[in-house]
């Protein structure tokens, strides 16, 4: 079964301070990778998405992920970090067969000035 | 694009009552839309899957008798928690998903119920 492992629950960083959030999955075949962010009390909203090709993926934020099969992970990354990028982060990996979207446990991020 | 709205955004009920929340697609058909529930600091657990026009699908340990989901047009989905108890309260959020955004869902902003 699909499963998707975050193993930090909790960073806090410094403003303008680059980041590193982790996420390991399991799955046998190539899977559809999503980073989310939310914010308290709110929905989540879409970082960015592998599918296929580059590995390097750009999202919204200034926020890149890259896809290491090798390694079965898709960490996000920033280069800066600003205040208001606190919130808690989620990875979700899909399959090309089914909708489901299976979610990490999440990653809060405190940002301080 | 691809907006996806829910109401009520909070909702509070007494113990024993029904409560229905809505999800609507506003710009965009939703040919599926999924029902996730999130406890406080937590992650979000797929609830059930419903196809406009069919039975929704739900996930083990869902009791569908309880949390009804109706997805009667391809831009309205509804979730009703019927008899409803403290331990019920959670974040409820939809998301949806077009027939041409290949395994992409867009999410609501999340419907907060408080059952007393």
């Amino acid at each position: 079964a699909q499963s998707v492992t975050q193993p930090d629950i909790h960073i806090t960083v410094s403003e303008g301070a680059s980041l590193e959030l982790r996420c390991n999955y399991s799955y046998g075949a190539t899977p559809y990778l999503f980073w989310y962010v939310q914010s308290p009390g709110q929905g989540l909203q879409l970082l960015l998405k592998y599918f296929s090709g580059d590995t390097l993926v750009q999202g919204i934020k200034g926020f890149e992920a890259e896809f290491k099969r090798s390694q079965s992970s898709f960490n996000l990354r920033k280069p800066s970090v600003h205040w208001s990028d606190a919130a808690e982060y989620f990875c979700a990996v899909a399959t090309y067969n089914t909708d489901k979207l299976i979610f990490g446990t999440g990653t809060r991020l405190q940002v301080f000035p | 694009g691809a907006v996806v709205s829910q109401h009520p955004s909070r909702v509070i009920c007494k113990s024993g009552t029904s409560v229905k929340i809505e999800c609507r697609s506003l710009d965009f058909q939703a040919t599926t839309m999924f029902w996730y529930r999130q406890f406080p600091k937590q992650s979000l657990m797929l609830m059930a899957t419903s196809n406009e026009g069919s039975k929704a699908t739900y996930e083990q340990g869902v009791e569908k008798d309880k949390f009804l989901i109706n997805h009667a047009s391809l831009t309205l989905s509804t979730l009703t928690v019927t008899s409803a108890h403290p331990e019920d309260s959670s974040f409820y959020i939809c998301s949806a998903r077009g027939s041409l955004t290949v395994n992409e869902q867009f999410f609501g902003p999340g419907t907060r119920l408080t059952v007393l």
